[in-house]
């Protein structure tokens, strides 16, 4: 299995601000992607970061609202933007690995932002 | 469209009592279908996908293409079941962007 690690935790912004999202992971990744949890949402998938390429963006997100950064195969930041209080959610960052052909989805412990 | 839904919010049940989580999905080709459990103050974490045909702490999903579902059950709910579940889809031909339900908190009393 794959441990994932997340910075920050928490954070409350001011509106008009970024926040950078960090996350890191104990193994060598090909696929890492970023999700957003709104309060009482599901799980809605924002872009796939994959090392050495541009992430590719969902419907209804865009790369100046939300930018990523993918260094290497451990490690990738997501940047929310000009925020503004519909930005609170929890945000996750998830990367694929597995063994035995069955590849799994693993979750980091999310970076809930709250935007005031 | 592709859509995963879960038309329960909560579902509260005894100890004891079998549960049912339900789990509808459109999506046109043929997806491989997934649980996920998150329980209090831990992350999200796969309970079970429908490819491996398996049992996990009692919890079995039988995929029904004809129906389009992949509802999630136990016959005997234990306390620790307590969590909240999510149904998931994903596209066939290798590890694709996960599409999750809404979720349904799975509440077992003593």
């Amino acid at each position: 299995s794959a441990v994932i690690s997340q910075k920050p935790s928490r954070d409350i912004c001011q509106r008009g601000t970024s926040l950078t999202i960090q996350c890191q992971v104990d193994s060598q990744v090909t696929m890492m992607f970023w999700y957003r949890q709104q309060p009482g949402q599901s799980l809605t998938l924002i872009a796939t970061a994959n090392q050495g390429s541009e992430a590719t963006y969902e419907s209804g997100f865009v790369i100046d609202k939300f930018p990523i950064s993918r260094p290497n195969l451990t490690f990738s930041t997501l940047t929310v933007s000009n925020l503004s209080p519909e930005d609170s959610s929890i945000y996750l960052c998830s990367v694929v690995g597995g063994q035995g052909g069955l590849d799994e989805q693993f979750f980091g412990p999310g970076t809930r932002l709250t935007v005031l | 469209a592709q859509r995963v839904t879960q038309p329960e919010k909560l579902l509260s049940v005894f100890k004891g009592a079998p549960v049912e989580l339900k789990c509808n999905y459109s999506y046109s080709g043929s997806p491989e279908l997934f649980w996920y459990v998150q329980y209090s103050r831990q992350r999200l974490q796969l309970l079970l996908r429908h490819i491996s045909r398996e049992s996990i702490k009692g919890f079995t999903a039988d995929l029904n293409k004809g129906e389009t579902s992949f509802h999630l059950k136990k016959p005997f709910a234990q306390e620790e079941d307590s969590a909240m579940y999510y149904c998931a889809l994903s596209g066939s031909g290798g590890y694709n962007k996960l599409i999750f339900g809404a979720g349904t908190r799975l509440a077992v009393h003593p």
